[in-house]
């Protein structure tokens, strides 16, 4: 069954901690997997796409990395205004609808 | 500025009412898509359009109608069919469906409440 999972499901860092959040996920053949940003009462935000193995990408704080069973998104030295859940998704084997996480609240406290 | 204009922001349903949420792209996207957000879940599908005039089911249409009369609509009547409305509605275009190069593009979504 295709599945995505996102962990941890919170994660409270102080200003400046990096860390990293998890997505993993079962599709068999991966045709892309975007990371998405979502503010409290708002539509979630595109971040990135990645399409295979090996690549990252980047934007200001943020850096995305992909391997066969998952991604990461790195941040590093995070100021509270990086605090958003953040989503990923995968399109189904299927049919090219999107799966998606259940994603990572994160808080940066100040 | 293109982007997705979903309204009303905030809706409250009787029991028993049919209610339209509404969604308006100016991306010139051939593909829309709504969700339903619940805590602690990942989005769900519940109608999208590839196309004007067509339209499928996508994981939860149960309880849920959609139109696409123009390129740039796809509103959603949520009947009183659906008895747990309670959810937050996001509406989402992309260039098309079968593109998976392409990111979906999102309103600020509907909060729909039970009266």
């Amino acid at each position: 069954e295709d599945q995505v999972t996102q962990s941890p499901e919170a994660l409270r860092l102080q200003e400046g901690e990096s860390s990293s959040l998890n997505c993993s996920y079962t599709v068999s053949g991966l045709r892309g997997l975007f990371w998405y940003r979502q503010d409290p009462g708002k539509g979630p935000e595109f971040l990135f796409t990645l399409y295979s193995a090996g690549e990252e990408k980047e934007k200001e704080r943020l850096k995305a990395t992909l391997t066969k069973k998952e991604s990461f998104l790195h941040i590093t030295a995070p100021k509270p205004e990086d605090s958003a859940t953040y989503l990923c998704a995968v399109p189904m084997d299927s049919n090219y609808q999107l799966i998606w996480g259940a994603g990572t609240k994160l808080i940066i406290k100040p | 500025d293109g982007g997705i204009t979903q309204s009303p922001k905030y809706l409250f349903r009787k029991e028993g009412q049919n209610v339209t949420l509404s969604c308006e792209q100016n991306l010139n996207h051939d593909a829309m898509y709504w969700y339903r957000q619940d805590p602690g879940q990942g989005l769900r599908l519940i109608y999208y359009s590839q196309i004007v005039n067509d339209f499928q089911k996508g994981d939860i249409a149960e309880g849920y109608s959609v139109s696409r009369e123009k390129k740039e609509s796809f509103p959603l009547t949520v009947t009183s069919a659906q008895k747990n409305p309670t959810a937050f509605y996001l509406c989402a275009s992309s260039i098309e469906v079968r593109n998976s190069n392409q990111p979906q593009h999102f309103g600020d979504g509907t909060r729909l409440s039970i009266l």
